[in-house]
């Protein structure tokens, strides 16, 4: 199946910066990646549908201000954590639709202190 | 996507086969049944969907009732590395469109 990465697979950061987690499609063009967030012992919750050259979707309760979605090319999406808080500590899943099937990365552990 | 029911946990003993069950009652002729499953601290895996019939490949087979009302999971020979969180989903039409997680079974898989 089609292989989809991300970048860095772990982050520690402290409570108020920022942090930018890269999803990448590496052996196809993806114009529809989606956004996972994992709590530990919790089923993934989707964050937000990213498509490529235009705005993100965002799932209710999910604020678009501090998860800034960008879907810059077709074999790129990236979700920055803006002013991170340890609440926001959790496993961020993406995923890469081709075709009719979706293809999902590794995950990045975000802990912020 | 169509509501589905899995049972939390299910153990199984190595080489044996796993059947794991799911329940989607209210799934729509549209709506087709997809297998995932997530090995700790790792990104879900694909691992089979069907819509009417039941599928076989090289991890599984998907067992689907004549009235698409459940379905079985069949892992043929069970190895330790087969311990992960089972995901059944029902999503409209593929899994090309968003996915909807529910609670999952965590196979465990004992010596």
């Amino acid at each position: 199946g089609a292989v989809v990465s991300q970048h860095p697979s772990w982050v520690i950061c402290k409570s108020g910066t920022s942090v930018k987690i890269e999803c990448r499609s590496l052996d196809f063009q993806a114009t529809t990646m989606f956004w996972y967030r994992q709590f530990p012992k919790q089923s993934l919750m989707l964050m937000a549908t990213s498509n490529e050259g235009s705005k993100a979707t965002y799932e209710q309760g999910v604020e678009k201000d501090k998860f800034l979605i960008n879907h810059a090319s077709l074999t790129l999406s990236t979700l920055t954590v803006t002013s991170a808080h340890p609440e926001d500590s959790s496993f961020y899943i993406c995923s890469a639709r081709e075709d009719n099937e979706q293809f999902f990365g590794p995950g990045t552990r975000l802990t912020v202190l | 996507d169509a509501k589905t029911t899995q049972p939390p946990s299910m153990d199984c003993a190595e080489g044996r086969a796993a059947n794991l069950p799911c329940n989607h009652s209210t799934i729509s002729g549209n709506e087709y049944v997809y297998w995932y499953r997530q090995i700790h601290s790792q990104g879900p895996q694909y691992i089979i969907h069907g819509l009417k019939n039941n599928e076989t490949n090289e991890m599984a087979s998907l067992i689907i009732t004549e009235d698409r009302k459940s379905s079985t999971l069949i892992l043929p020979h069970a190895t330790l590395r087969d311990t992960a969180v089972y995901y059944c989903i029902a999503p409209v039409n593929n899994a090309g469109n968003m996915l909807t997680f529910g609670g999952g079974t965590r196979l465990m898989v004992k010596p």
